[in-house]
């Protein structure tokens, strides 16, 4: 069946270290995913996405990361920050389908 | 642009009651979609609306759960009657179709208490 998963329920970081979370999904038809970061009160914020006609596509601190073959999906934050304390969710959209499917998220812990 | 903008943020009621939930998508967005979050389950989507039509309402728990887009500015999520297992964070989301663009603005939620 269609779903998105993710490994890590809860990561833990330094101020400053590179954080990466990780997501895999099943669906092999899906050809857009895309990461939200949701702060505690609110709603879920884009961050970054990318087709699976790419691999890799950066942003600011971010980048996301995709292999296709063993249907992994991963959000790399460079110099994280306290700021980005949060849930992280992946999600994607399988070819015609318009509405996103998200995985069940990861806590980002960032350490002073 | 002010984003999407959601009604009430927190209502607690009282089981057997009804409950609406408003929503007021991006200017211009064709898509709009009505999700919830419990811990449990995660973010489900619930319904969503292409041009104010139902496109897939699949993820409607039960009858007691009805949504509608009179139009392009607004829409309702109805809960007759509530029940306590439907407490949870219900999102609107809205997005455009902008070549191929996919990508979900999500309005701040409204936290429903059912007692």
């Amino acid at each position: 069946g269609e779903s998105v998963g993710l490994h890590l329920p809860t990561l833990s970081v330094q101020e400053g270290d590179n954080s990466i979370i990780n997501c895999a999904y099943s669906n092999s038809a899906s050809d857009y995913f895309i990461w939200y970061k949701q702060e505690s009160g609110k709603g879920p914020q884009f961050i970054i996405d990318i087709r699976s006609n790419m691999d890799k596509r950066q942003g600011q601190r971010v980048t996301v990361l995709l292999n296709k073959t063993v249907k992994h999906l991963s959000l790399q934050i460079a110099a994280t920050q306290p700021g980005d304390s949060a849930v992280y969710f992946c999600a994607e959209n399988g070819t015609g389908r318009r509405a996103l499917t998200f995985g069940s998220g990861t806590r980002l812990q960032v350490q002073p | 642009d002010a984003g999407v903008i959601q009604s009430p943020r927190h209502e607690v009621t009282e089981m057997g009651q009804e409950v609406t939930l408003r929503c007021k998508p991006i200017s211009g967005h064709d898509y709009l979609f009505w999700y919830r979050q419990t811990m449990m389950r995660g973010l489900e989507l619930l319904i969503y609306f292409n041009n104010n039509v139902p496109i897939d309402d699949s993820g409607m728990p039960e009858d007691r759960f009805s949504a509608k887009m009179p139009n392009a500015s607004f829409s309702t999520l109805k809960i007759q009657p509530s029940e306590p297992r439907d407490s949870a964070v219900y999102f609107c989301a809205s997005s455009a179709r902008t070549g191929g663009n996919e990508k979900l603005f999500f309005g701040s939620g409204t936290q429903l208490s059912v007692l």
